[in-house]
């Protein structure tokens, strides 16, 4: 597509349910990162895919978090047994890292918006 | 350890006035690179300008302009005769390219333009 794209673009889930968050990224790019932005909050690091591997997992906040990424394509965030903590924007973004710093800019998702009740 | 420190929470300024926002960045590296993001109320982030830590040249993208020091490792954002559509959040990012990549956000500065 002609964008990153994220779905569902909103999710409200009971406390405790599992949720699974879908990124698709730009065609062609290799690396992809998965950021939380809270209420009026900055953005908030999770992880970070060179192709299918997770070189940094530093960001995911506890073991309830897990994300993969196939055919170097398509991630899934999935968050077990949420919490209402986890409530925030879960954005998704692209590069190309290009060499010489061409590329390296992020494009971002629009992001899902997850409640948990 | 990379960290970018974006110290301004708020600015409010009226429209025309010129702003700056500041974006002070902390990094070991001497590969790496800079941006700029502009997220309106909409939400969806929008990139604006990558800099390279080999490039110090200023660059003015008609009312926007960016001033990269590394002596004082600052790549502030200025934004002359400021308009009410300028009203977002920005935020200053840092990505090292040595192995495996971090890119890493400040705060953000809520800039708010009013007519």
């Amino acid at each position: 597509g002609a964008g990153v794209s994220q779905s569902p673009s909103n999710k409200v889930t009971e406390k405790g349910k599992d949720v699974e968050l879908r990124c698709d990224p730009i065609s062609g790019h290799t690396a992809l990162y998965w950021y939380r932005q809270s209420l009026g909050q900055g953005l908030e690091f999770l992880i970070y895919f060179q192709g299918n591997s997770a070189p940094d997992k530093s960001g995911l906040p506890s073991d309830r978090f897990s994300a993969e990424r196939t055919g170097g394509s398509v991630s899934t965030l999935t968050i077990q047994r949420t919490q209402q903590e986890d409530s925030a924007v879960y954005l998704c973004a692209s590069s190309l890292q290009g060499r010489g710093g061409v590329g390296t800019e992020a494009f971002f998702g629009q992001g899902t918006r997850l409640t948990v009740v | 350890a990379q960290k970018v420190t974006q110290a301004q929470t708020e600015i409010s300024v009226v429209e025309k006035e010129d702003v700056t926002l500041d974006c002070v960045y902390e990094t070991r590296d001497t590969t790496y690179y800079l941006f700029w993001y502009k997220q309106p109320p909409s939400g969806e982030l929008v990139f604006l300008i990558r800099r390279n830590s080999f490039d110090e040249q200023n660059e003015i993208s008609g009312r926007y302009s960016w001033n990269f020091q590394k002596s004082t490792s600052s790549f502030n954002f200025t934004i002359t005769a400021s308009q009410v559509v300028d009203s977002a959040v920005y935020f200053c990012a840092l990505l090292i390219n040595t192995g495996f990549q971090k890119l890493v956000f400040g705060t953000g500065t809520r800039l708010l333009v009013s007519p």
